[in-house]
């Protein structure tokens, strides 16, 4: 079965500091990979996908995710944090045949001014 | 607008008093599910759904009941609901061309249940 493992709950980062959230999945096959963020009181919105092709992809908002099958990683990435960016972001994973997308727990950035 | 609609976005009721939380969406996506969230668990699948008629249990489904009569509509049913079931609900649609779990999930902005 897959699992999806963020290992930070929480994050706190400096307006204008590098951001990098942690993401771990298990899964057999080739995964399908995603970044979610969910602002307060809002649904999730995509931020970005990987399943094939270059390892770097780029997202909205001016994030950016990469894969490593080695690592079984897909740490999102963004250089420079803008207040706005604080929210809970969720890592999952998907497959042709898993019928379903799996969750991690999610990780709560708060953004210092 | 492309979008998925919950109703209600919050409700609080009693247990055993049944109710229904609609979902509808514009974008003709075959594959829709629900979710939901709680806090330190993540989000956690309830039920889905492949197409009209077609409806599998996700990770949760006890306490619940799905139908999926129509493509744009697929509203969860709590027959009975009980407090452990106050949670924030979502809905969710997906294109998914190359199969459920695989494509961009639009999700619908929530719905907060509380059972008393």
């Amino acid at each position: 079965a897959q699992s999806v493992t963020q290992p930070d709950i929480h994050i706190t980062v400096s307006e204008g500091a590098s951001l990098e959230l942690r993401c771990n999945y298990s899964y057999g096959a080739t995964p399908y990979l995603f970044w979610y963020v969910q602002s307060p009181g809002q649904g999730l919105q995509l931020l970005l996908k990987y399943f094939s092709g270059d390892t770097l992809v780029q997202g909205i908002k001016g994030f950016e995710a990469e894969f490593k099958r080695s690592q079984s990683s897909f740490n999102l990435r963004k250089p420079s944090v803008h207040w706005s960016d604080a929210a809970e972001y969720f890592c999952a994973v998907g497959a042709a045949n898993a019928g379903k997308s799996t969750f991690g727990d999610g990780t709560t950035l708060t953004v210092k001014p | 607008e492309a979008q998925v609609t919950q109703n209600p976005r919050y409700l609080i009721t009693v247990t055993g008093k049944k109710l229904t939380v609609t979902c509808s969406q514009n974008m003709n996506h075959e594959y829709m599910s629900w979710y939901r969230q709680d806090p330190g668990l993540g989000l956690r699948q309830i039920y889905y759904s492949m197409n009209v008629e077609v409806t599998d249990k996700g990770d949760v489904p006890e306490g619940y009941k799905v139908s999926r009569k129509e493509k744009r509509n697929f509203p969860l049913i709590l027959e009975s609901p009980s407090p452990n079931q106050t949670s924030l609900y979502f809905c969710a649609s997906s294109l998914d061309a190359s199969g459920p779990g695989t494509g961009e999930l639009f999700f619908g902005e929530g719905s907060r249940l509380t059972v008393l």
